[in-house]
């Protein structure tokens, strides 16, 4: 089965914190793709990154960060000195052989000026 | 990156009535193209997927004759909710496949369905 976990429903920190999103995967394919969206109050769905199952290299751009562990099939992302408008709805989804997108229930991040 | 564009973007309808929904990817032929269906404060769930000249292949639990998806061309896709209740009120998301890559699907931005 595939599966996508993310257990934090809601996070709230203050702006300039760090924070990460945890993402927990379930595949028996040996060839999938990871990715994070985010989701803002408009509701359409921002690209932010995509990892396959053969790239566990870490990835920073700007102030965000992702952590790719097969080891224990996760796929954590960091924002850096987070902002106001960081807030939003992030979801991690997991795609494999049959195309079709598998999404967590998503993390609401609040980012308190 | 490629575009993929939906409208409308925000329908209010009255029960019983239906409403059709449309998704184009703009710049990129779509074979296959996927509809979701997202309740507030909830994730994406897939309702079908929409292959091009071919019948769509619907999910478990979603009703086939009440979500009609037509994919006429390799760049329309049309979701049409017929008979819409309160219940179906809910945001809609349509992506397209990118053929010429083995994972990229591009999201559009979405329908927000009001049914009074």
């Amino acid at each position: 089965a595939q599966k996508v976990t993310q257990a934090q429903t809601e996070i709230s920190v203050v702006e300039k914190e760090d924070v990460t999103l945890d993402c927990v995967y379930e595949t028996r394919d040996t060839t999938y793709y990871l990715f994070w969206y985010k989701q803002p109050p408009s509701g359409e769905l921002v690209f932010l990154i995509r990892r396959n199952s053969f790239d566990e290299q870490n990835e920073i751009s700007g102030r965000y960060s992702w952590n790719f562990q097969k080891s224990t099939s996760s796929f954590n992302f960091t924002i850096t000195a987070s902002q106001v408008v960081d807030s939003a709805v992030y979801f991690c989804a997991l795609l494999s052989g049959t195309y079709k997108y598998i999404f967590g229930t998503g993390t609401r991040l609040k980012v308190l000026a | 990156g490629a575009v993929v564009s939906q409208h409308p973007s925000r329908v209010i309808c009255k029960s019983g009535t239906s409403v059709k929904i449309e998704c184009r990817s703009l710049d990129f032929q779509a074979t296959t193209m996927f509809w979701y269906r997202q309740f507030p404060k909830q994730s994406l769930m897939l309702m079908a997927t929409s292959n091009e000249g071919s019948k769509a292949t619907y999910e478990q639990g979603v009703e086939k004759d009440k979500f009609l998806i037509n994919h006429a061309s390799l760049t329309l896709s049309t979701l049409t909710v017929t008979s819409a209740h309160p219940e179906d009120s809910s945001f809609y998301i349509c992506s397209a496949r990118d053929p010429s890559s083995s994972y990229e699907q591009y999201f559009g931005p979405g329908t927000r369905l009001t049914v009074t």
